[in-house]
């Protein structure tokens, strides 16, 4: 059971270059998001997902897009990526309304550089 | 919007002693309330709690939930340096599809 899977764990890229990090569960979770954290500001929602098919934006979503073909993958786009977006990103998932005491279950984190 | 604050933002104890982590919250429609555990890497789930009065407690870890006063305390008794970490306060709202509000954290030094 291998969890959540983010790839790459590390990645440098340049101003205005687009890439996608990649997140995929297999605990069969149907609500999956994405955040980034900062020095100093925590965990911040970019992005989230219900189900196969539907995605909302949360707290910080410019600059970033995603899609939910699968139940199990839940990529994260960069469309032209700004110095701003340096951060570390996780991705989670859980149950939408799971057993008692069921948190939610973290990737292991990409740490993004944008020079 | 959901605020969540947490204090102390951090802390230095010796080894053995008992420290308390406070986390205050503003959500619309709470429905569960989350801390986790950051050692560098991805965040460790510790407690989720959604009902006031009742303690959650794992080994030397415990947690309660106050909804009338909207705050949860975490509890770590004996601290060892394995300890040391930042520990995040998370709180969940609305109908579950709005994710987590987190707080900025405690990082938490624990001496030899």
């Amino acid at each position: 059971n291998a969890g959540v899977t983010q790839t790459p764990k590390f990645q440098v890229l340049k101003t205005g270059q687009s890439m996608t990090l990649q997140c995929a569960q297999d605990m069969n979770h149907e609500y999956m998001s994405w955040y980034r954290q900062d020095p100093g500001m925590g965990l911040r929602l970019i992005h989230y997902s219900v189900g196969a098919g539907i995605t909302d934006q949360g707290e910080v979503p410019n600059g970033y897009n995603v899609s939910r073909s699968t139940t199990e993958d839940f990529p994260l786009r960069l469309l032209s990526a700004a110095p701003s977006q340096t951060s570390v990103y996780f991705c989670a998932s859980s149950w939408d309304r799971g057993p008692p005491g069921y948190g939610y279950t973290f990737g292991s984190g990409t740490r993004l550089t944008v020079v | 919007e959901d605020k969540v604050v947490q204090s102390p933002l951090s802390l230095v104890v010796h080894e053995g002693d008992t420290v308390t982590l406070n986390c205050s919250y503003e959500v619309t429609n709470f429905r569960s309330l989350l801390w986790y555990k950051q050692e560098k890497k991805a965040p460790t789930f510790l407690f989720m709690l959604t009902s006031s009065g009742i303690e959650k407690k794992s080994g030397r870890l415990s947690s309660i939930l106050d909804k009338k006063e909207l705050f949860s305390i975490l509890n770590i008794t004996a601290t060892q340096t394995g300890d040391s970490a930042v520990y995040l306060c998370a709180v969940r709202a609305g109908g579950g599809a709005d994710g987590l509000t987190f707080g900025k954290g405690t990082h938490l030094i624990i001496q030899p």
